[in-house]
């Protein structure tokens, strides 16, 4: 069946590097568009970018010029890093998989990763 | 970017009552609207999508309307299962965007 599931560390530093992974089964990703949306304690939903099924990427331009987002299809992994990570970067980040017409809307969601930015 | 008004940010009501969620886009997205539901400690799972278009496994009790640029999730004869927190997303463009969430209580 299909699953999603991220992993990276629960604690990072301020200024340093976030680097997270999403190990997807059930579905290729050179079949389906895998996004990553996040969210703060008790707080909405943001969007952050995707990484298209032909291996092409966009993202947020909140977030653009700290954002990449990778993959390795051998592994079935899509790759999130963000850098100069600051307390408000504090949330759980999701990785999701697009509809199967690619219509932006989500279908099937991680469980979370819980990253807190302290030091 | 689009900005997705949802209301009201909480709401109460009685079991077996009807409710009634709204998300006002701030410009045509063209029904491309969908509706999430979120558990505590979960991640979202999608009801809707297409302004109205029930995801498979999701109850008949849940629907999806539009007028112009206002939508609405309405939840039928109100369960227990149901008090949880909602959240409407546009994906007609990119940045997709989400509403705030409305918080459903049972009373």
């Amino acid at each position: 069946q299909v699953q999603l599931k991220e992993s990276g560390p629960g604690l990072v530093q301020p200024s340093e590097t976030l680097s997270l992974t999403c190990t997807v089964s059930g579905f290729s990703l050179t079949s389906y568009n895998v996004h990553w949306v996040r969210q703060p304690p008790g707080k909405g939903l943001e969007w952050m970018g995707v990484m298209w099924s032909g291996g092409s990427t966009d993202y947020n331009s909140a977030l653009k010029s700290r954002l990449s987002i990778s993959r390795d299809t051998s592994k079935n992994q899509v790759f999130l890093k963000m850098n100069s990570l600051q307390s408000e970067d504090t949330t759980t980040y999701y990785c999701a998989r697009d509809s199967p017409y690619h219509g932006g809307y989500f279908d099937y969601w991680g469980q979370g990763v819980m990253v807190t930015v302290s030091s | 970017d689009i900005q997705m008004t949802q209301s009201p940010a909480s709401l109460s009501a009685s079991l077996g009552e009807t409710v009634t969620i709204e998300c006002l886009a701030s410009e045509d997205i063209y029904s491309n609207l969908a509706w999430y539901q979120q558990k505590p400690g979960k991640s979202p799972q999608l009801l809707i999508y297409d302004a109205s278009s029930l995801q498979d496994g999701v109850p008949s009790r849940f629907s999806g309307s539009e007028s112009g640029t206002q939508y609405s999730l309405e939840i039928n004869s109100l369960q227990s299962e149901d008090a949880v927190t909602y959240f409407c997303q546009q994906h007609h463009d990119y940045p997709l965007t989400f509403g705030s969430g409305t918080k459903l209580e049972i009373k």
